[in-house]
């Protein structure tokens, strides 16, 4: 595609429940990357794909938390039992390889999630 | 683990006034990347640093990288209202290279 698409743009749950998060990078883009931003904060990292496997899952805040990419392609962030604290705009990143040979990274729109 | 600070956090200054944004980290860094965040969007790239002591221009933006590469800078010269916005900067360390990092950010308003 043109760009990095993420659906949905905004989700609001109730707590406990579980929400999936889509992030379809740009075509021929190897690497991906999720990001977690709250309300005027900074960017935290959540996991970094290189093709289908994922050598760091470390940012993940809890083991509510799974990402998995298939195909190389479409990932798929999963926050299973939501809490309100999840609540953050979900930012996902691409770029065509590992971002030290490459540099750019391009981000979608994000998805907004609301835990009520 | 790793972290990334940046000063100030916010800055609010006249158009046509100089603005410096400051990254710093407790360990050397692999390289580093800048990037602006406009008011409900999203990230976009500005640019990235790779050598100790490399500095880089853009148009009124200049980018620094320091010796040690443990800091860098972003200078903005006479500064637009469209410079809006919250500048992170990005990096990962040598022993962690795949784990990009971002700075806590600085929000710069610019009053006409």
């Amino acid at each position: 595609g043109a760009g990095v698409s993420q659906s949905p743009s905004n989700k609001v749950t109730e707590k406990g429940k579980d929400v999936e998060l889509r992030c379809d990078p740009i075509s021929g883009h190897t690497a991906l990357y999720w990001y977690r931003q709250s309300l005027g904060q900074g960017l935290e990292f959540l996991i970094y794909f290189q093709g289908n496997s994922a050598p760091d899952k470390s940012g993940l805040p809890s083991d509510r938390f799974s990402a998995e990419r298939t195909g190389g392609s479409v990932s798929t962030l999963t926050i299973q039992r939501t809490q309100q604290e999840d609540s953050a705009v979900y930012l996902c990143a691409s770029s065509l390889d590992v971002w030290m040979n490459t540099g750019e990274l391009f981000f979608g729109e994000g998805s907004r999630l609301t835990v009520l | 683990g790793q972290q990334v600070m940046q000063i100030p956090q916010y800055q609010h200054v006249q158009e046509g006034e100089d603005f410096t944004t400051y990254c710093n980290s407790s360990t050397t860094l692999s390289n580093i990347q800048w990037y602006k965040q406009r008011p409900g969007g999203h990230p976009v790239f500005l640019i990235q640093l790779v050598k100790s002591g490399e500095v880089k221009k853009q148009k009124r933006l200049t980018f620094q990288f320091g010796e040690a590469k443990k800091n860098s800078s972003l200078h903005i010269t006479a500064t637009q209202t469209t410079d809006v916005g919250t500048y992170f900067c990005a990096a990962a360390t040598y022993y962690n290279t795949d784990k990009l990092i971002f700075g806590t950010g600085t929000r710069l308003q610019v009053f006409p």
